[in-house]
């Protein structure tokens, strides 16, 4: 889990309340991104940021936002928007240049959130 | 677009035995390749990754995998499993001529290494 941090890593919620994941990386990575993992299901793509102050949507962005003010930053917020937000959330960082040591994703502990 | 493809949703090997996970890939251009690791209410931890060369490639733990540009596929393999190798693996592609393509995942393995 080297590099990235995920806080807190157990999380309970009321329903109808927004809650804020942290992601913190000190890789000097300057992509990042969120993925949401359900039980014995693979990994979604909820939102990924190639570059400071900028972010794009992935694949089930709705109810759900973030910001990237910061390079090691990318703080994910759960809104109560969101119709089935209780599960599994990873965040993750990349290189974005090129060579051979650039494109692994480096991923965080994760965060699991339950929502009731 | 990419896509990802683990035939297999459980693998069974008795411990010592060589253990195979399948990966197949889709993608328009060449592929980078990953395989990640994955135990319980953890994050993914990477293992090993094809980018050019050697179709062989060797990672973490005594991992390799075989990248097979004809049959798309990109199979984890282990000559002697062991009961610690139980875990979820996760086959990753990103297609290496779409620069702002990003990272798609297998839906996952489920590896049991029998004692």
């Amino acid at each position: 889990d080297g590099g990235i941090t995920q806080s807190p890593k157990y999380l309970f919620r009321k329903e109808g309340q927004n809650v804020t994941l942290s992601c913190e990386q000190n890789l000097n990575h300057d992509a990042m991104y969120w993925y949401r993992q359900d039980p014995g299901q693979g990994l979604r793509l909820i939102y990924y940021s190639q570059i400071v102050n900028d972010f794009q949507k992935g694949d089930i962005a709705e109810g759900y936002s973030v910001s990237r003010e910061k390079k090691e930053s990318f703080p994910l917020t759960v809104t109560s928007a969101q119709k089935n937000p209780t599960a599994f959330y990873l965040c993750a960082s990349s290189h974005q240049g090129s060579g051979a040591s650039s494109y692994e994703q480096y991923f965080g502990p994760g965060t699991r959130l339950t929502v009731t | 677009a990419q896509s990802v493809a683990q035939p297999e949703d459980q693998v069974n090997v008795a411990e010592g035995n060589p253990l195979t996970v399948k990966c197949t890939y889709s993608v328009s251009g060449n592929p980078y390749l990953f395989w990640y690791v994955q135990y319980p209410n953890r994050g993914l931890q990477f293992l090993l990754k094809y980018i050019t060369g050697d179709n062989l490639v060797k990672g973490s733990y005594g991992f390799e995998a075989e990248f097979n540009k004809s049959q798309t596929s990109f199979h984890l393999k282990k000559p002697s499993a062991l009961v610690s190798d139980s875990a979820l693996y996760f086959c990753a592609v990103r297609d290496r001529g779409n620069y702002g393509q990003n990272f798609v995942f297998g839906p996952g393995t489920r590896l049991s290494v029998l004692p």
